[in-house]
């Protein structure tokens, strides 16, 4: 079946502009996990829900940040009033279960101007 | 610091030869541990994992990993490399009983393959 999903691939805009990042994940995956990640480094953990309960955002940068799934499905990650320094590649992934690994998406390439 | 090491930025073999991308993880209890793979352009694929048991840990692309505690490490291993492998590797680990926990991934090693 399709794989995690992210959309758009590529994100150009202009410092202080909004964004919304969408990770729409395999059908049917309880557990959805966002994460950044920097040129040269590792993915670094953002935030994650259980169906739409977010469980965990300590990795959320600042309250410039949010995400949500409101129906347990589709997630958007919001970027608001965007900095330089919020340029890197946003990574989605999601889990069937607890008892198993998380997949990956493509990711999508955000670059503040 | 609760981390995930890996010593080498980058690593170039030739193609043919072993290969050997090294992990180290400092957490206290055996956590969950991964070796994942990113080509160009691509997402994170799963190379391997171990959770338990046998600590020899066999994946995919004929890449196999294994866990030794005595040393907190986790490396990961081919006996042949083949130019489509030249990636980049991230080890990580799930650093606590609780499977629902983020993933911690190390800085990753970028593998270069001469013809």
């Amino acid at each position: 079946g399709a794989g995690v999903s992210q959309s758009p691939r590529y994100k150009v805009t202009k410092r202080g502009q909004d964004v919304a990042l969408r990770c729409d994940p395999i059908s049917g995956h309880v557990s959805l996990y966002w994460y950044r990640q920097a040129l040269g480094q590792g993915p670094e953990f953002l935030t994650y829900f259980n169906y739409e309960a977010q469980q965990d955002k300590s990795g959320l940068p600042n309250d410039r940040f949010s995400a949500e799934r409101p129906e347990g499905s589709i997630s958007t990650l919001t970027i608001q009033r965007t900095e330089q320094r919020d340029s890197a590649m946003y990574r989605c992934a999601s889990r069937p279960s607890r008892f198993e690994t998380q997949y990956f998406g493509p990711g999508t390439r955000l670059l503040v101007l | 610091a609760q981390s995930v090491t890996q010593p080498d930025i980058h690593i170039t073999v030739s193609e043919g030869a072993s290969l050997e991308l090294r992990c180290n993880y400092s957490y206290g209890a055996t956590p969950y541990l991964f070796w994942y793979v990113q080509s160009p352009g691509q997402g994170l694929q799963l190379l391997l994992k171990y959770f338990s048991g046998d600590t020899l840990v066999q994946g995919i692309k004929g890449f196999e990993a294994e866990f030794k505690r005595s040393q907190s490490s986790f490396n990961l291993r081919k006996p042949s490399v083949h130019w489509s492998d030249a990636a980049e590797y991230f080890c990580a680990v799930v650093p606590g009983v609780n499977r629902d926990d983020k993933i911690i991934f190390g800085k990753g090693t970028r593998l270069h393959i001469l013809p």
